[in-house]
């Protein structure tokens, strides 16, 4: 079956440590984008990939950086310098081709990172 | 820029009908999403409206009034299971087309 797989589901790091989130999809799928999820927020854009070897800020992206070196692959580092860094992070993709303006985004299943 | 209201918290009973609104302000429009989002897990694609009117699917149905910034999803006979989270969500036209996302609608369902 098609998806996207986020890993790990759960992630604890040290203050001051950088991190990286996986993110693999086997959907096809040309955009791929990172949201981070608060509680009482809604889901806030970090990064966004329309095509391989591209990415784009988001609304959040200060302390964030992304790769997209593979279709399939858009991980997500975490660095140092992001303030708040402790969330819940989403991953998505979807069709990118005609009609596209329809199509959904399809969500992993995220990763809970904690910053102690 | 986008703004995108939905009330926090709604509350309702099984087998009971709710309706959760959404209201926005945009630019631009080109569509407009729902999402179910049990706690923890990834949000799942319920609807997609660009035109006004109403689409059914199954027990869920989702309106949307361009004119007036308005949509709204319906669900009839509800069910525990249906206790979750629901999030609008406004695709602009123009620029990336990338949805912004309301805050999200938690759903509590009672016996």
């Amino acid at each position: 079956d098609g998806g996207i797989t986020q890993s790990p589901k759960y992630l604890f790091r040290k203050e001051g440590q950088n991190v990286t989130l996986s993110c693999e999809q086997n959907l096809n799928h040309d955009a791929m984008y990172w949201y981070r999820q608060d509680p009482g927020q809604g889901l806030r854009l970090i990064y966004y990939s329309q095509i391989v070897n591209d990415f784009q800020k988001g609304d959040i992206a200060e302390g964030y950086s992304v790769s997209r070196e593979k279709k399939e692959s858009f991980p997500l580092t975490v660095t140092s310098a992001q303030k708040n860094p402790t969330a819940f992070y989403l991953c998505a993709s979807s069709s990118d081709r005609p009609n596209w303006n329809n199509s959904p985004l399809h969500f992993g299943n995220g990763t809970r990172l904690t910053v102690t | 820029g986008q703004n995108i209201d939905q009330p926090t918290e709604m509350t309702a009973t099984e087998g009971a009908i709710v309706q959760i609104n959404c209201t926005y302000q945009t630019s631009g429009f080109n569509g407009l999403f729902w999402y179910q989002q049990h706690a923890g897990e990834a949000p799942t694609f319920l609807s997609y409206n660009v035109l006004d009117g109403l689409e059914e699917k199954g027990r869920f149905s989702s309106f949307l009034s361009r004119s007036k910034g308005y949509s709204y999803l319906l669900l009839k006979e509800l069910q525990m299971k249906d206790s979750a989270s629901y999030l609008c969500a406004v695709r602009p036209s123009g620029g990336s087309y990338i949805p912004t996302f309301g805050r999200g609608t938690s759903l509590i369902v009672h016996p």
